[in-house]
């Protein structure tokens, strides 16, 4: 989920395991989603997007589901890999519906043991 | 077909020198977006270009900082008189058509200031 301190939240997953990565938001008027996924010395690379009309959304072996009330994203990876290995950040937009004015979180770090 | 592609990936500039990053989007995308990212945190939007024009600019420091997309060329950020607090991932995104597309990120340029 969203760090509040110095170093990033870390999730630790065996291979094969299914993963869940967890972020809350704080802007009620955001209304576009995506989770990005970072490796080291790399820039960020999409995952997948929501808008706030759906609560799921699936893409191939990732779902991302999204709680208005609670201001909640999560990002499920189903049979974790060892190449799932990176920091995962949510972003949202906030600026009346534009796709590029993206607020990042500050990312969690998943680490996938073989 | 090349990715973003951003030079130099790495920079060290002393303080009060001028720093030059330079962004080369994908081919057929004629918008640009730089965002900054700080050690262990998401990447933050700065400017948003379109060739030879500024669309929003609203994340970029008003003083030291400007950038450029021209009509020939690659994009350039631009910062004046770097200071310690510069250092930072400075990464470029562009995507073809605008404010409803998904953003393709570059590998970023690290620049360091001593």
């Amino acid at each position: 989920g969203e760090s509040v301190g110095l170093h990033l939240p870390t999730l630790s997953v065996q291979e094969g395991d299914n993963s869940i990565i967890n972020c809350a938001y704080s802007n009620s008027a955001s209304d576009y989603f995506i989770w990005y996924k970072q490796e080291s010395g790399k820039g960020p690379q999409f995952i997948i997007d929501i808008r706030s009309n759906m609560d799921k959304r699936q893409g191939q072996r990732v779902t991302v589901l999204l709680n208005k009330t609670v201001k909640h994203l999560s990002l499920q990876i189903a049979a974790t890999q060892p190449g799932d290995s990176a920091v995962y950040f949510c972003a949202e937009s906030d600026s009346g519906g534009s796709n590029y004015k993206l607020t990042f979180g500050k990312g969690t770090l998943l680490t996938v043991n073989p | 077909n090349a990715g973003v592609m951003q030079n130099p990936r790495h920079l060290v500039r002393r303080r009060g020198q001028e720093a030059r990053l330079r962004c080369s989007p994908m081919k057929g995308h004629s918008h640009v977006y730089w965002y900054r990212q700080l050690p262990e945190e998401g990447l933050k939007f700065m400017v948003y270009l379109q060739k030879e024009n500024i669309i929003d600019e609203s994340g970029m420091p008003k003083e030291r900082f400007s950038a450029e997309f021209p009509k020939e060329g690659p994009s350039i950020l631009r910062i004046q008189q770097v200071v310690r607090g510069d250092s930072a991932a400075y990464f470029c995104a562009s995507s073809p058509t605008g404010r409803w597309e998904k953003l393709f990120f570059g590998s970023g340029t690290q620049l360091s200031v001593l």
